[in-house]
């Protein structure tokens, strides 16, 4: 059984082109969560989705960022104009079941880097 | 408000020797689940043990063992036998769920060198 699976895993792009990080969550997996982790921190939550809906947007910027869960394929998070603040390692996470607390399995990332 | 500390941001220790990392967090949920996840270089994020926050017994798993001080707010990760392969940074989160929402809430981390 895979598991979650990003990529890509480095993605390099200049100030103002756009950027698609994609996340295939496990296989059975309904939820996928998008977290953000910015040199020397934690990670930061941004997004959750459930197929084809976006349960919780608070952690996203409200500008240039935004992500979809279609029926059928990966998750993808879009950040459009990219600027050199949006360098960081974007982690996807998945879940099987109801939000009652059950873990969060994440991928491996994908490091952003704007020049 | 939501957040986790971790005091310790850096810390070493001697290879099979024992080694506590320190968290405090504050949350308004009377029920959650508390989390340790390991990070190397790698970057892959690895959960290392997990706890209910209902039960009163420490989870331990293996090497790996927490104590859970749910009256403080402490969750903090005892590491025994420490191998150099723990080398990595160590973060503490717990779950926050909000409105039909669920989310991890992360701790800055701790990163742990184990010296041979």
């Amino acid at each position: 059984n895979a598991g979650v699976m990003q990529n890509p895993r480095h993605l390099v792009r200049r100030r103002g082109q756009e950027a698609r990080l994609r996340c295939s969550p496990m296989k059975g997996h309904s939820h996928v969560y998008w977290y953000r982790q910015l040199p020397e921190e934690g990670l930061k939550f941004m997004v959750y989705l459930q197929k084809e809906n976006i349960i919780d947007e608070s952690g996203m910027p409200k500008e240039r960022f935004s992500a979809e869960f279609p029926k059928e394929g990966p998750s993808i998070l879009r950040i459009q104009q990219v600027v050199r603040g949006d360098s960081a390692a974007y982690f996807c996470a998945s879940s099987a079941f109801e939000p009652i607390n059950n873990e969060q399995f994440f991928g491996p990332g994908t490091r952003l880097t704007v020049l | 408000a939501q957040t986790v500390t971790q005091s310790q941001p850096e810390m070493s220790v001697q290879e099979a020797e024992t080694v506590t990392l320190s968290c405090t967090y504050d949350t308004s949920e009377s029920n959650y689940y508390l989390f340790w996840y390991k990070q190397p270089p790698s970057r892959q994020m690895i959960l290392v043990i997990r706890q209910e926050a209902y039960k009163q017994q420490n989870a331990t798993e293996n090497r790996f063992s927490v104590n859970f001080q749910k009256a403080a707010k402490s969750f903090s990760l005892k590491i025994s036998d420490s191998q150099l392969g723990d080398t990595a940074m160590y973060f503490c989160a717990f779950v926050l769920t909000q409105g039909g929402s669920e989310k991890l809430v992360f701790g800055k981390g701790t990163k742990l060198t184990v010296n041979p």
